[in-house]
């Protein structure tokens, strides 16, 4: 049982660039999140979903697009990467009758130059 | 929108101290209270939780913390702590969506 994957571990890009982030759970939860955590401003929702097919906004969402085509699988995408999106990402996923009891994964290191 | 603050960035302590943590939360309603531990070069782990009943949770590695309704507060504490606490700690509350605080970063010296 891995819990919650996430790949890559770390990415450098240049401005302007895109890439994906891969986050997968085995833990048949229903709930999946992306958050970005940057020093003293602790963890901020991205974006979340409830359910295979739906996508909703965070507190922080310009700049990024999430899908979530299979259950276990919940993508990041940044079309344009500018240097504010510098940060550590990470997925989380919690199940529909305790949503509230995030599980969380190793994170992603992202720089942007 | 709910907001949560942390009063201390970085905590200091020598082992067997005595250690609280703040933490405030800015929300009228009902909510669900969390602590959450990143110990160096790992992930968030839940701490403990906070959903409904008795105001003094405890959880993992002898924390507790208690939740004052009146003060909004959800204080962290550990009677004493040991060198394989440090590590930064998280409050987070959830009411719509998850909110974190910013965090406060614990040094324990041996």
């Amino acid at each position: 049982n891995a819990g919650v994957t996430q790949t890559p571990k770390f990415r450098v890009l240049k401005t302007g660039q895109s890439m994906t982030l891969l986050c997968a759970q085995d833990m048949n939860h229903e709930y999946m999140y992306w958050y970005r955590q940057d020093p003293g401003m602790g963890l901020r929702l991205i974006h979340y979903s409830v359910g295979e097919g739906t996508t909703a906004k965070g507190e922080v969402p310009d700049g990024y697009n999430v899908s979530r085509l299979k259950k276990q699988n919940f993508l990041l995408g940044l079309e344009s990467a500018a240097p504010s999106q510098t940060s550590v990402y990470f997925c989380a996923s919690s199940s529909i009758d305790r949503a509230y009891e995030q599980y969380f994964g190793p994170g992603t290191r992202l720089t942007v130059t | 929108a709910q907001s949560v603050s942390q009063h201390n960035h970085h905590v200091i302590l020598s082992e067997a101290a005595s250690l609280e943590l703040g933490c405030n939360y800015s929300y009228g309603g009902t909510v669900n209270l969390f602590w959450y531990v990143q110990y160096p070069g790992q992930h968030l782990q839940l701490l403990l939780k906070y959903f409904s009943g008795d105001p003094l949770v405890k959880g993992i590695k002898g924390f507790e913390a208690e939740f004052i309704k009146s003060k909004f507060s959800f204080n962290l504490r550990k009677p004493s702590v040991q060198w394989s606490d440090t590590a930064e700690y998280f409050c987070a509350v959830n009411a719509h969506d998850m909110r974190f605080g910013a965090g406060t970063r614990l040094t324990v010296k041996p």
